[in-house]
């Protein structure tokens, strides 16, 4: 099955600054990763997915980039601000699986403090 | 715009009851699906519904059921509650199969 690693698992930024939250995989077949935003008391957000026949993807202020030959994809969100606080999550599916599961990492706190 | 809603919010129940966790989407969706959330174990997949008629096993399906009782609700059972089933319980919804988009707030289940 899928195992994937998330790091780090505590990040505390400025207003302002950048965010770098990395996810590895070691499936080498999966071709999905998405990453998801939970706030405190609700419920996983898709916030943006790439798929593995692109290197990079944008959406205002957060973007994905994936290296398959080193099996990694980070989400990055720029000029952060208080409202991003929040725990993010990778995913990846195991494609060995007959359903192709998504595995989850185990969360990312995201501190962006004023 | 409802999207996914799950019932109830919170939940105590006493080892060895049972209880029906109801989800609803209306965003017609094909696929369903039910996960539990611990602390330090992330998300973890219970059942889910590629279509309306059909269900399958995930990660961790053992003391629990599953309907899909139409294309809108999914309901996860719990037929003999026991204190490892303690979690937050997540249902989902999506366009394509087992890349799950909406999700509801949760069902934040105690089993004593």
């Amino acid at each position: 099955g899928e195992n994937v690693e998330q790091h780090p698992s505590t990040l505390s930024v400025q207003e302002g600054d950048s965010a770098v939250i990395k996810c590895t995989y070691s499936d080498s077949a999966s071709n999905y990763f998405p990453w998801y935003k939970q706030e405190l008391g609700k419920g996983p957000q898709l916030i943006i997915d790439i798929r593995s026949n692109v290197g990079e993807k944008k959406d205002q202020r957060i973007a994905v980039t994936l290296n398959k030959t080193a099996k990694h994809f980070s989400l990055h969100i720029t000029e952060t601000q208080p409202e991003d606080s929040a725990v993010y999550f990778c995913a990846a599916p195991s494609a060995g699986t007959s359903y192709g599961k998504l595995t989850f990492g185990q969360g990312t706190i995201l501190t962006v403090h004023p | 715009n409802a999207g996914v809603t799950q019932t109830p919010k919170f939940q105590v129940l006493k080892t060895g009851q049972s209880m029906t966790l109801q989800c609803a989407q209306d965003m017609n969706h094909n696929s369903m699906y039910w996960y539990r959330q611990d602390p330090g174990m992330g998300l973890r997949l219970i059942y889910y519904s590629a279509s309306e008629g059909t269900t399958d096993k995930g990660e961790v399906p053992n003391g629990y059921n599953v309907s899909r009782l139409n294309k809108r609700e999914f309901s996860l059972r719990l037929e003999s509650a026991a204190p490892s089933q303690t979690s937050v319980y997540f249902c989902a919804s999506s366009e394509w199969l087992l890349q799950p988009q909406h999700f509801g707030d949760g069902t934040r289940l105690s089993i004593l």
